[in-house]
């Protein structure tokens, strides 16, 4: 069974200039994730999806950050315009479901530098 | 608030020694309680889970933790570890319908 998938590994762009992370989940799973991991750090939640319904995206910070899973399968996680900080590792999760008893998958994740 | 903690950042052991990596976290009542492992370059992997019952959780690849309701910790350990084990191990903790928080992560170093 093929795991979460994540594309590209890794990305180098300079700051202001949009990218764009892509996610497929393992086939199924209902619930994905986005997560943000800065270095020496564990991960944090920006975005959960129910199908195609963002569910909980208060973390997710809405003036440059967005996200769609239209179809409720894959799902693309958009930073316009990067920031310096916005340098770390972009996970992506799924689950069955949203309950806490629903073992999350994670996928090898997005290493995102913005020079 | 939620908080876990994982006081530890690095630590080194040798092969063949035991391990214990400690986690204390600050939660309104019992949460379901997790360890993760992440190898270099890789997403999380879920060693064990402690939701209920039995305090001592058997999880992959021959790790245990132990729940200490008086102690707010969740120690993950291993009798022998193995040069495979070197990897960063995060304590995560959460509840139905809530989100995972995680903790800082220890890194585990092996020598031979």
């Amino acid at each position: 069974e093929a795991g979460v998938v994540q594309s590209p590994r890794y990305k180098i762009i300079e700051k202001k200039q949009p990218v764009a992370f892509w996610c497929n989940p393992i086939s199924g799973h209902n619930t994905l994730y986005w997560y943000l991991q800065n270095l020496g750090q564990g991960p944090e939640l920006l975005i959960r999806y129910e199908n195609e319904e963002a569910v909980d995206d208060s973390q997710l910070p809405k003036d440059r950050f967005s996200a769609e899973r239209l179809k409720g399968v894959d799902s693309t996680l958009k930073i316009q315009p990067a920031e310096l900080g916005d340098s770390a590792v972009y996970l992506c999760a799924s689950s069955l479901g949203a309950l806490a008893n629903n073992e999350q998958f994670f996928g090898p994740g997005t290493r995102l530098t913005v020079l | 608030a939620q908080s876990v903690t994982q006081p530890d950042i690095h630590i080194t052991v040798s092969e063949g020694a035991s391990l214990e990596l400690r986690c204390n976290y600050s939660y309104g009542a019992t949460p379901y309680l997790f360890w993760y492992v992440q190898s270099p370059g890789q997403g999380l992997q879920l060693l064990l889970k402690y939701f209920s019952g039995d305090t001592l959780v058997q999880g992959i690849k021959g790790f245990e933790a132990e729940f200490k309701r008086s102690q707010s910790s969740f120690n993950l350990r291993k009798p022998s570890v193995h040069w495979s084990d070197a990897a960063e191990y995060f304590c995560a903790v959460g509840r139905i319908n809530e989100k995972l928080t995680f903790g800082t992560g220890t890194r585990l170093t092996i020598i031979p």
